[in-house]
């Protein structure tokens, strides 16, 4: 069974340009978050999709924004970067929520904004 | 005060000996509790899930739950160098829909 898939695994942008991210969830999980890994914040929660809602948001500016498609495969874009979005992005996938049986982890994207 | 507390380590043990990773939180709502191991420059691995008051064990893993202390931990036996990683304790704030906060985690290290 195919694990979390996420691309482009290594990413160099400038400042003020935009970037887009994508996450294939594992086959059947319908629920994906995407988190920002820096470390000096550790892992702090993006949003949630499921079924093509936005069922959860955490607090960064709108800048950040997602989607989800019908395959349930997701995308997480930035608009206008800054130096302080250089992290990690990791996609997390779960059937329905990670209530019970918590996240699958992609291996993430590193985005280094320069 | 953050949602979830742990403290950044580094905690050194050596081989065999018991690792103790805490963590507390604050949302008293909060009914799952994960912890997730991250090898440096590797994605977060769930290792351990606990719901119930009480200890839950799976090999050389135990978590420990108190809701009453909203204190949550893990103890590895037996700590081996490929133990070496960091911990991060999550927990599920069920404020309308689920989603789970982290901690920042606690550096583990195993020496021989």
């Amino acid at each position: 069974k195919a694990g979390v898939t996420q691309t482009p695994r290594y990413l160099i942008k400038t400042r003020g340009q935009q970037v887009t991210l994508s996450c294939s969830p594992i086959s059947g999980h319908r629920s994906v978050s995407w988190y920002q890994q820096t470390p000096g914040q550790g892992l702090q929660f993006l949003f949630e999709y499921f079924s093509e809602t936005q069922r959860n948001k955490g607090n960064f500016p709108g800048r950040f924004s997602g989607r989800q498609f019908s395959n349930s495969r997701s995308e997480m874009n930035v608009s206008t970067l800054e130096l302080g979005d250089s992290a990690l992005y990791l996609c997390a996938s779960s059937l329905s929520g990670p209530a019970n049986y918590g996240y699958t982890f992609g291996s993430g994207t590193r985005l280094t904004v320069v | 005060q953050k949602e979830v507390e742990q403290n950044s380590g580094p905690l050194s043990v050596p081989e065999g000996a018991i690792a103790s990773l805490n963590c507390t939180y604050s949302d008293r709502g909060s009914q799952s509790f994960f912890w997730y191991r991250q090898y440096s420059g590797k994605s977060p691995e769930l290792i351990m899930f606990i719901y119930s008051n009480g200890d839950k064990e799976d090999g050389r893993f135990t978590a420990q739950l108190n809701k009453a202390s909203q204190y949550v931990s893990l103890l590895i036996r037996d700590s081996q160098p490929s133990d070496s990683a960091t911990y991060l304790c999550a927990v599920n704030i069920a404020r309308g829909t689920d989603k789970l906060i982290f901690g920042t985690g606690t550096r583990l290290q195993v020496f021989p």
